[in-house]
């Protein structure tokens, strides 16, 4: 089955610091993979989406970019973070076919 | 437009006590549909899904879902509440053609004792 680990956990960053968080997928290949946000009281917004290497597609404008350098691999980035960056991410991938999601356990990120 | 309405921000009930947590969708396709838990600080786990066959449909720790499509609901129930189950509840939709979930906003859930 399959397995999805991100780190860091917890980050607190500065307003206009970078931002890399990353997220790896284990027990399959050629996942599709999704990064969501969770925002204090609000529900689950995607942000961005990518079903191969290199293809990534962004569902909302924002300060934030992604990035899969590897089969396996998803990054979340920004080069300059503002307070409304702050939220718990989740990165997700997905069981061919069917819509349901496997998330990873999350990165909380505290921008001051 | 598609979209999944969870009512309920914020529900409280007593330990033992029974659950129904509702769940609104309007989507163009035949919906798959499900229920994910999240405990604070984790990620999501699924609670139980609907893709064809039974209304009915049963989940993991107890929960059940009735899918009616005359009501384009999908309400999630469990008989007793545990204190364990206090958490966030998420209900989203999606279809075959797609990859990508339309959630609610969530429904937290708190028990008391």
């Amino acid at each position: 089955s399959q397995t999805i680990h991100q780190w860091p956990a917890t980050l607190v960053q500065p307003v206009g610091s970078p931002l890399s968080l990353e997220c790896t997928v284990e027990g399959t290949s050629n996942p599709n993979l999704y990064w969501y946000r969770q925002a204090a009281g609000r529900g689950l917004q995607l942000l961005f989406y990518s079903v191969g290497i290199g293809q990534i597609s962004s569902e909302v404008p924002q300060n934030l970019s992604a990035s899969r350098p590897q089969d396996r691999q998803f990054i979340l980035s920004s080069k300059k973070l503002l307070l409304s960056d702050s939220g718990f991410y989740l990165c997700a991938t997905d069981r061919a076919g069917t819509g349901e999601l496997f998330f990873g356990e999350g990165s909380r990120l505290t921008v001051l | 437009a598609q979209s999944v309405t969870q009512p309920d921000i914020h529900i409280t009930v007593s330990e033992g006590a029974s659950l129904e947590l509702r769940c609104n969708y309007s989507y163009g396709a035949t919906p798959y549909l499900f229920w994910y838990v999240q405990s604070p600080g984790q990620g999501l786990q699924l609670l139980l899904k609907y893709f064809s066959g039974d209304t009915l449909v049963q989940g993991i720790k107890g929960f059940e879902a009735e899918f009616k499509r005359s009501q384009s609901s999908f309400n999630l129930r469990k008989p007793s509440v545990h204190w364990s189950d206090a958490a966030e509840y998420f209900c989203a939709v999606g279809s075959y053609n797609t990859d990508k979930l339309i959630f609610g906003t969530g429904t937290r859930l708190q028990v008391f004792p």
